[in-house]
This record gives structure tokens, sequence and C-alpha cells, in this order.
């Protein structure tokens, strides 16, 4: 079966640091892996995307995520952290094989502290 | 705004209603999907049209609820009998599908609360 975790409720970070957001998953086939990111009384945001290709994938706002096969991770990552990324961010995952629909994990509350 | 819209953002009803939701994805959009979030969770898929044929259904969208997308355009989900247990953000999104992938984007949700 598909599923995608998230294995931290809550990270916190001070302003300009780096933060990392983790996510790990398992599917039967080859993944297709997203991050979105959800603001109070708003949907959820794509933030982006691994399909194929370099394992280091860039997105929206300045954050990026690193595809780990052996590791069946796909961590969110972003060197500098403003206050303005505190929010709700969810990794999902798609089976290229099986289904259109998303996986989502429980997600990750991003806090950056001034 | 040509994004994905949801109508409406709110409702609140009591138990034993009948209430349906609507969602306008965007325009060249093939495929619909619907997704329920509970607090604390990250969503969960209900349902997905292409066009106007919905091609799976999940196990979570029991006899009381119904999805239609009439002319492969707008859908409505429609949950009969509410409960408590129905009370969710329920979200849309719409993909144009590709030959590699599709990129879904979602609408702000329609917040249901059965009282």
């Amino acid at each position: 079966a598909q599923s995608v975790a998230q294995p931290e409720d809550q990270v916190n970070v001070a302003e300009g640091n780096p933060l990392t957001v983790k996510c790990t998953y398992s599917v039967s086939g080859n993944p297709y892996l997203f991050w979105y990111v959800q603001y109070p009384n708003r949907g959820l945001q794509f933030l982006l995307k691994y399909i194929t290709g370099d394992n280091l994938v860039k997105g929206s706002y300045g954050f990026e995520a690193e595809f780990n096969k052996s590791q069946t991770s796909f961590h969110l990552k972003k060197p500098s952290a403003l206050v303005s990324d505190s929010a709700l961010y969810f990794c999902a995952v798609r089976d290229m094989k099986s289904s259109y629909k998303l996986i989502f994990g429980s997600g990750t509350r991003l806090l950056v502290r001034p | 705004d040509t994004g994905v819209s949801q109508d409406p953002r709110h409702k609140i009803t009591k138990r034993g209603q009948n209430v349906t939701f609507r969602c306008d994805p965007i325009s060249e959009h093939n495929r619909l999907y619907w997704y329920r979030q509970t607090l604390g969770q990250g969503p969960e898929f209900l349902t997905y049209f292409q066009n106007e044929a919905q091609l799976e259904k999940s196990r979570l969208l029991s006899d009381r609820f119904s999805a239609e997308r009439p002319k492969g355009s707008f859908s409505t989900l429609e949950i009969q009998r509410t409960e408590q247990g129905d009370s969710a953000m329920y979200l849309c999104a719409s993909s144009l599908a590709t030959l590699q992938f599709d990129e879904q984007f979602f609408g702000p949700g329609t917040r249901l609360t059965v009282l």
C-alpha cells in the first residue's frame, strides 16, 4: 500500500537558519513526489515536484527537496528561513503505475521565529 | 481569478440534512479530484473524474456520498443524511492530463460543520 510519513508534527527554526522538513514514502512502483504548503483558511499551494531526473529539485519561494531512492525520502529544505514561511507543509506521493490520486502525509507545522 | 473555485466556503448544517458542494476547475483541466481533510490530518482522496467519467472512488466514499461532473466542467459533491463525522474541509483539485504527469491545483476548500 502507498503511504507517506512525516515524522515531525512541528519544526521550529530561527529566521535566517536553514530548515528541513522530513518525508519518507512507500509505493510499489516508481514515485511521483510533491510538496504542498497550506496557509490558514487557504487551499494547498504547490511548492515543487520530483518526477524523474536530477535528485535535487528546486521549487517556489526558494524551497528545494532532495529525492533519495535508497532511503525512500524526499526532504524539503531551504537555506535561509523566513518568518513568512511559517505554515503547514504536506508531502504527497503518487504511484506512477496505479493511480492519479495523491497520498498525503499528516503534515508538519513549520514555525519560524524572528 | 483563474484558479479552482469552490462554493460555499463554509457550510453549517444539522445532522441528518443533505448538503451539496460545487467545484469549478481551471477551465481547460480535464481531471477533477475531491479530497477530504480533517483537523490535524493530511487530505484524503475521495474520488476523481476524467472529463465526465468518474474513474476512481475511495472506500471513504460511502453510499451517502455522491459526486457528479455532468458536462466535464464543474463538479458537485453531495452528502446525504449528514453525520457529525462528516465535519471536515472538502478540497477540490483539477489537473490537465499530459503524457508525463498532471500537477494538481487545489481550491480553497469548503469547510463543513455538522451540528
